[in-house]
């Protein structure tokens, strides 16, 4: 069945590092979409990507689409206390379905 | 503009026995989902609606789980009987359309099963 797996699953960083985490589909993707999840909270919608290779950038988040619509990016530059939280891909396949990959929780130490 | 609304936050029963979650969404998102979210874990879909009819329930532990969107706006998921592993925050979403369109997550309700 569809799996969206992402990596890794936990990051501690220090305030000002950056951060990246993954996300790998088994099947090919009609588009991404990126949530972050706060502790205690509920998943918000960061950005949704659709073309292959596409690269989106929200001041310090750029996201990538892979060229194969099979794998994605999320990089945060600099990062800050505020970007702690559980980030979550979600693939959508070709019949509209969405499927959210793993999650990668991140801890940002001041 | 109001977000998704959820009712109740928490909950807490016994195995066995059942409880209802309700849900209000976005007005005019014709697209209505229910997730399961287990501590550590991505949300897992339970069930799309499209307007009041269903899109996908392949997930939806049928023996125990239900759900109906009736006129095609508010949503209640029912678990009758409760067991153990059911203990997550149960998630609702709306979205205008279907999965190409973003989700808006309501608060979730928190069930503990003992």
């Amino acid at each position: 069945g569809q799996q969206v797996m992402q990596i890794p699953q936990y990051q501690h960083v220090q305030e000002g590092e950056d951060f990246t985490t993954y996300c790998n589909s088994s099947t090919t993707l009609s588009n991404i979409q990126w949530y972050k999840q706060r502790p205690g909270g509920h998943p918000v919608f960061l950005i949704q990507l659709v073309k292959s290779g596409e690269v989106k950038k929200q001041k310090r988040l750029t996201f990538q689409f892979g060229e194969a619509k099979k794998n994605s990016s999320l990089h945060i530059t600099a990062t800050q206390t505020t970007d702690v939280g559980t980030y979550f891909c979600a693939g959508v396949t070709g019949a509209n379905n969405l499927f959210f990959g793993t999650g990668t929780r991140l801890t940002v130490i001041p | 503009e109001a977000g998704v609304a959820q009712s109740p936050r928490y909950k807490i029963i016994e195995k066995r026995q059942s409880v209802a979650f309700w849900c209000n969404p976005i007005s005019g998102h014709a697209t209505l989902y229910w997730y399961q979210q287990i501590l550590g874990q991505g949300p897992k879909l339970l069930i799309q609606f499209q307007n009041n009819g269903v899109v996908d329930d392949s997930q939806l532990p049928k023996d125990r789980f239900s759900a109906e969107r009736l006129k095609g706006v508010d949503s209640t998921l029912k678990i009758q009987p409760a067991k153990l592993e059911d203990s997550a925050v149960y998630l609702c979403a709306s979205s205008l359309r279907g999965g190409a369109y973003e989700q808006y997550f309501g608060p979730g309700t928190r069930l503990t099963v003992t």
